[in-house]
């Protein structure tokens, strides 16, 4: 079955760093969509993308589609704070009509 | 439009009784799954609906859960006969679906269920 991988698990950053995480499929996928979950929320979509090299932008954060369409990241620019939180990426690929969650990498702001 | 609504948002069970979950989704999606997640792991696909058809259901999935649409609107989620391994958040979400064109999910704030 499809399996997505993130890494790293977990991220420590002092307020202000640059934050990157690092999604990778076992499969080609057609799209990927990215979520952030809140310490005792639940998740929150924030993009998806779509095409083979696709860049997308959102304030400080960076969204990337790998053009083997198989990894993406999300880089997050002079972290903040309310960065603090797990970002999933979710993929979906083949004849699959759901998105898949990968493992998620837990950041931590330290102010 | 309040979100997609989950009840109830807690609930304690003991071992080897039957439970029952409701989701209400956002009015104008016509797609309806259900997750669950333990603690520092990410959503795992349990099934959906695009209306009130059950499309998929994940093999991961023993006899003891069902979930039903019914008209197409609110799903329910029923563990028969629960066991400690099935304490977990148990989400909702729902999503547009245009064919061919994926939207991202609306989660609901889940049900956190624990076995004793």
């Amino acid at each position: 079955g499809q399996q997505v991988m993130q890494i790293p698990q977990y991220q420590h950053v002092q307020e202000g760093e640059d934050f990157t995480t690092y999604c990778n499929s076992s499969t080609t996928l057609s799209n990927i969509q990215w979520y952030k979950q809140r310490p005792g929320g639940h998740p929150v979509f924030l993009i998806q993308l779509v095409k083979s090299g696709e860049v997308k932008k959102q304030k400080r954060l960076t969204f990337q589609f790998g053009e083997a369409k198989k990894n993406s990241s999300l880089h997050i620019t002079a972290t903040q704070t309310t960065d603090v939180g797990t970002y999933f990426c979710a993929g979906i690929s083949g004849g699959y009509q759901k998105v898949t969650f990968g493992t998620g990498t837990k950041l931590q702001v330290i102010p | 439009d309040t979100g997609v609504s989950q009840d109830p948002r807690h609930k304690i069970t003991k071992r080897g009784q039957n439970v029952t979950f409701r989701c209400d989704p956002i009015s104008e999606h016509n797609r309806l799954y259900w997750y669950r997640q333990t603690l520092g792991q990410g959503p795992e696909f349990l099934t959906y609906f695009q209306n009130e058809a059950q499309l998929e259901k994940s093999r991961l999935l023993s006899d003891r859960f069902s979930a039903e649409r019914p008209k197409g609107s609110f799903s329910t989620l029923e563990i028969q006969r629960t066991e400690q391994g099935d304490s977990a958040m148990y989400l909702c979400a729902s999503s547009r679906w245009t064919g061919g064109t994926y939207y991202g999910y609306t989660f609901g704030s889940g049900t956190r269920l624990t076995v004793v």
